[in-house]
């Protein structure tokens, strides 16, 4: 079975440029989580979605940060402008049951590099 | 204001022996725990989990302990294995069906 899909694997772009990170959960799986993982911070929750509906985006850093879920089986993370700051690992993970199921499955991740 | 906390950045253990990895909670509402184990260039898996009704769940080598009372947890891993070397994460679960994680601690162990 296949896992969470994440694309790119790597991304390196210049500062002020647009970057989109691409998802694609575990089919059957109704949440859908966009993390951030860096060393002073570890690993946060920028939103999550349930049923495709945004539930908390809480932990989405400013406005150039923007996410989508269009379907089910494909999400979105926007960074535009992109800044030095940005840089880190974006992971994505999706559960089987919205709400109930704290078990997640992360996807490999995509480095993103801002220079 | 981190509500999971897991105070050892780094960890290094001999072969064989036993592995302790802790974490600290600050929300009493959360009401489920989780361990995952994170690989170089890899996401993070799930090891463990443990329920708040509970203080003790046990899956071969490892096993999760909680004190609620002191909103602890441990991770025990025995015996220790080089392949066991790796970034541990402690997670805690709100209502919502969300996780909070601490930053990790890197486990190593020594052949």
């Amino acid at each position: 079975d296949a896992g969470v899909i994440q694309s790119p694997r790597h991304e390196v772009t210049e500062m002020g440029q647009e970057v989109t990170l691409r998802c694609k959960p575990i089919s059957g799986h109704n949440s859908l989580f966009w993390y951030r993982q860096t060393m002073m911070r570890g690993l946060e929750l920028l939103i999550y979605f349930n049923n495709n509906v945004p539930i908390d985006d809480s932990g989405m850093p400013e406005d150039r940060f923007s996410a989508k879920m269009p379907n089910a089986s494909f999400s979105t993370l926007k960074i535009q402008p992109s800044e030095p700051r940005d840089s880190a690992v974006y992971f994505c993970a999706s559960t089987p049951v919205a709400g109930f199921s704290y078990e997640q499955y992360f996807g490999p991740g995509t480095r993103l590099t801002v220079t | 204001d981190q509500q999971v906390k897991q105070n050892s950045p780094s960890l290094s253990v001999q072969e064989g022996r036993i592995s302790i990895l802790n974490c600290d909670y600050t929300n009493s509402m959360f009401d489920y725990f989780l361990w995952y184990k994170k690989y170089p260039a890899e996401g993070p898996t799930f090891l463990i989990s443990i329920s708040s009704i509970k203080d003790k769940n046990e899956d071969g080598r490892f096993t999760v302990f909680l004190n609620k009372s002191a909103k602890h947890l441990s991770l025990h891993i025995v015996p220790s294995q080089p392949g066991d070397s790796a970034v541990y994460f402690c997670a805690a679960g709100g209502s919502q069906g969300n996780l909070i994680f601490g930053k990790g601690t890197k486990l190593s162990v020594k052949p």
